[in-house]
Parts: structure tokens; sequence; C-alpha cells
């Protein structure tokens, strides 16, 4: 079964500091895809990145990074030189290469402050 | 564009009672999804249907019942509400069921059941 695994429940930083989610993940799939989405306190879920299992180029955007490792089973995400409107709950999620069911991680809540 | 639209947004139930959650999407996407929010534990996926006339259960979909009216609409109902189900309802959509496709969800549905 699919497992995604966010370990950090909560992180508090001060605004500019770096800041690196988490996030492991379990499957027994060839081909499987990743993503990362973001909760602000508004409660709607913002799409940030996906990523296929045979892609473990990292990506970066903006002020976002993402280290995809197979051999760890990680896809962390890394927020530099952190914002107050960066604040919000991050989820990890995984699915399969033929379906669209994601599987979520508990989500991480991220508290950025001045 | 509205992307997928989610009624109501809040509702307050005693238990016993039914209700339906309405969602719409104007994207012509195929696949539809309902998933519940429950703190410390992600997004749980309850029903979806990968295609018009289909329907199938997800990890936790005692106590409901979903219709895909057409392509655009698809319903979750609680015939008999229970205090477990007060939770954040997301409905989603994508062009179909494929793990290649990223999710749009909706603003989500506040439910609280008394």
């Amino acid at each position: 079964a699919q497992k995604v695994t966010q370990a950090q429940t909560e992180i508090s930083v001060v605004e500019k500091e770096d800041v690196t989610l988490d996030c492991v993940y379990e499957t027994r799939d060839t081909t499987y895809y990743l993503f990362w989405y973001k909760q602000p306190p508004s409660g709607e879920l913002v799409f940030l990145i996906r990523r296929n299992s045979f892609d473990e180029q990292n990506e970066i955007s903006g002020r976002y990074s993402w280290n995809f490792q197979k051999s760890t089973s990680s896809f962390n995400f890394t927020i530099t030189a952190s914002q107050v409107v960066d604040s919000a709950v991050y989820f990890c999620a995984e699915t399969t290469g033929t379906a669209s069911k994601l599987t979520f991680g508990t989500g991480t809540r991220l508290q950025v402050t001045l | 564009n509205a992307g997928v639209t989610q009624t109501p947004k809040f509702q307050v139930l005693k238990t016993g009672q039914s209700m339906t959650l309405q969602c719409a999407q104007d994207m012509n996407h195929n696949s539809m999804y309902w998933y519940r929010q429950d703190p410390g534990m992600g997004l749980r996926l309850i029903y979806y249907s990968a295609s018009e006339g289909t329907t199938d259960k997800g990890e936790v979909p005692n106590g409901y019942n979903v219709s895909r009216l057409n392509k655009r609409e698809f319903s979750l109902r609680l015939e008999s509400a229970a205090p477990s189900q007060t939770s954040v309802y997301f409905c989603a959509s994508t062009w179909w069921d494929s793990g290649a496709n990223v999710l749009t969800f909706g603003a989500g549905s506040r439910l609280t059941v008394l």
C-alpha cells in the first residue's frame, strides 16, 4: 500500500530563514508521481509541483526547490529566504502511474514570523 | 473560469440528519473525486468517479454515497450524519484518471455534525 510520511508536524522560522520540509514515500510501483500542495490559511489547496518517478532532477522555481532522491524515497521541499506569505500547511502526496487517486501525507504546518 | 465549485461552504447538522454536498466543474474534466480532511490526518479519498457513469470507493467510503449526475457534477450524500463525519470536504477533478494529471480542488465545504 502507498504511504506518505511527513514527520514534521509544525515548523516555526523567522522571515528570511531557509526551511526544508521532509517527505518520505512508500510504494511498490515502478511508475509513480509525487506532488506538493500548499494550503494557506484561507483553506484552498494550491498545486506546487509534480514529479514522476523517472525524473530525479532537482527543480528550482524562484525561492522554492525540490530534492527528489529515489535511493532514500524522499521528495523534500526547501523554501529559501522564507516570507510571512509562505505560512501555510504543506502536503506531500503520491499516486501511481495509472490513477489520479492521491495518497496524502499528514501535512507540515509552516509558521513564518517577522 | 470558476474551476471546481462546491456548495454549501458551511453546514451544521444534527446527528441522524441527511444532506448532500454538491460539486460542479466547468473544465470539461472526466474524473472527479471527493476527499475529507481531518486534523492530523491529511486528506483521505472517500469516493471517485473516473468517468461519467462510473463511481468507485476510496479509502474511507463508509457512511457516504455518491452520484455522478453528468460530466460536470459529482455529489456526495450523507444519509444519516454522525459526529465522526465532522470534517472539511474537498471535491477535485482532472482530465482523466491518470497519475500524470494534476487535480484541481474546490474551496472546500466545512461540515459540523452535532
